[in-house]
């Protein structure tokens, strides 16, 4: 079965200083990994996924996302965090047999301070 | 495009009636997903249609929940009858799926329901 851990609740960190927001998965065959992002009373926003190839992806906003497949893991990052990053993160998996059902995580809630 | 399309925004109703959400999916994709989102359980899939047809509806949690896809261009989720457990945000996503590049799924704007 698919599954996703995004194991913190909350992630705080300081305006300009570099974000880390993690994920793990366990799906059979190879996966498909998305991370979403939502503002307060809105619907998911796609930031980035990985299907296939380089490991590292780059996505909107300047997220980049990391895949590493021997830890099963998909931690989203940034480089230098913005008060309007602040959010509600989801990592979600798909696998690529037996249908297309995509799974997500918990969310991450983002706080950034100035 | 104007993106999935959901209604209504926020739908407050008593306990015992019929609810029904809508969505209308991005033009030309082929999957079509509810998904349900709680503090407690955060955001759940109900059940995702192909090409019209359910293919998985495991998520959904109990007979009083059905959802419906009669064309390409609109779906349904009804919940009949409603109880105070239900109150969630119900979103409706949608993509066009390949086995080239599998894109990611569009989510519309939610619809707030709240049993009372």
């Amino acid at each position: 079965a698919q599954s996703v851990a995004q194991p913190e609740d909350q992630v705080n960190v300081a305006e300009g200083n570099p974000l880390t927001v993690k994920c793990t998965y366990s799906v059979s065959g190879n996966p498909y990994l998305f991370w979403y992002v939502q503002y307060p009373n809105r619907g998911l926003q796609f930031l980035l996924k990985y299907i296939t190839g380089d490991n590292l992806v780059k996505g909107s906003y300047g997220f980049e996302a990391e895949f590493n497949k021997s830890q099963t893991s998909f931690h989203l990052k940034k480089p230098s965090a913005l008060v309007s990053d602040s959010a509600l993160y989801f990592c979600a998996v798909r696998g690529n047999t037996g249908g297309f059902k995509t799974i997500f995580g918990a969310g991450t809630r983002l706080f950034v301070k100035a | 495009d104007a993106g999935v399309i959901q209604s209504p925004r926020h739908e407050v109703t008593e306990m015992g009636q019929e609810v029904t959400l809508r969505c209308k999916p991005i033009s030309g994709h082929d999957y079509l997903f509810w998904y349900r989102q709680t503090m407690m359980r955060g955001l759940e899939l109900l059940i995702y249609f192909n090409n019209n047809v359910p293919i998985d509806d495991s998520g959904m949690p109990e007979d009083r929940f059905s959802a419906k896809m009669p064309n390409a261009s609109f779906s349904t989720l009804k919940i009949q009858p409603s109880e105070p457990r239900d109150s969630a945000v119900y979103f409706c996503a949608s993509s066009l799926v390949d086995r080239i590049s599998n894109t990611e799924a569009f989510f519309g704007q939610g619809t707030r329901l709240t049993v009372v």
